[in-house]
């Protein structure tokens, strides 16, 4: 069993609809980030957060401690959203190094 | 700033070639790791480093030698170049995290190196 599970894996979405992407860990944590890799296959990161939600332009992460789960929102969404989006935990406990990746979940935004 | 710094963008090797990927970055980031991105699977971390000096290894470390010898690089080689270790390759860096949890901040990658091994 995976320790961090992404859904949908595959997700195609019209210009302007709001997006959900979720994440599910079975993990201790002490902090999740949300990644974007483009098509070009560069990696930028887009949050990072221990606690709550965080907020970024469109972007909204939010994270349940309790209930293991994160997730990703793109409102309004753009064709230059299209993307993989990489959830990606840190074991609790671990070193700095014991990243976690989920498998990614593609977005493709029609216009 | 530069960020962090990754070449060769490509790479064509033969079995059992030996070669070095290079990583940089000018942030003065104590952490920094490198990754391989298999298709139909998750980033994973082949080693990593928490500062000059101190290298450790990740889950994927075979094949694999890292070194630290200034806080700025961090190579990768490759020892005897094997066709499973065709992939995509990442360096990432970030500063120390905050607080008793001691969690990663925020990630920032190389443009990747395209790695096959014929």
């Amino acid at each position: 069993k995976n320790e961090v599970e992404q859904s949908p894996q595959n997700l195609t979405a019209q210009e302007g609809e709001f997006i959900t992407i979720n994440c599910s860990y079975s993990v201790g944590i002490s902090a999740l980030h949300w990644l974007q890799q483009h098509p070009g296959g560069g990696i930028v990161s887009l949050f990072m957060l221990s606690s709550g939600k965080k907020k970024h332009g469109r972007l909204i992460a939010t994270i349940n401690i309790q209930e293991k789960h994160s997730s990703l929102h793109i409102t309004a969404s753009h064709p230059r959203d299209s993307a993989v989006y990489i959830c990606a935990v840190a074991n609790y406990g671990g070193s700095q190094g014991n990243l976690i990746f989920g498998k990614g979940t593609k977005l493709s935004v029609k216009p | 700033n530069a960020g962090v710094t990754q070449t060769p963008k490509f790479q064509v090797l033969k079995t059992g070639q030996s070669m070095t990927l290079q990583c940089a970055q000018d942030m003065n980031h104590e952490y920094m790791s490198w990754y391989r991105q298999d298709p139909g699977m998750g980033l994973r971390l082949i080693h990593y480093s928490v500062g000059a000096g101190i290298t450790d290894q990740g889950e994927v470390p075979n094949g694999y030698n890292v070194s630290r010898s200034t806080t700025e690089d961090f190579p990768l080689r490759l020892l005897s170049a094997a066709p499973s270790q065709t992939s995509v390759y990442f360096c990432a860096s970030s500063p120390p995290g905050q607080g008793p949890l001691r969690a990663n901040e925020k990630l920032f990658f190389g443009s990747g190196t395209q790695l096959s091994v014929l």
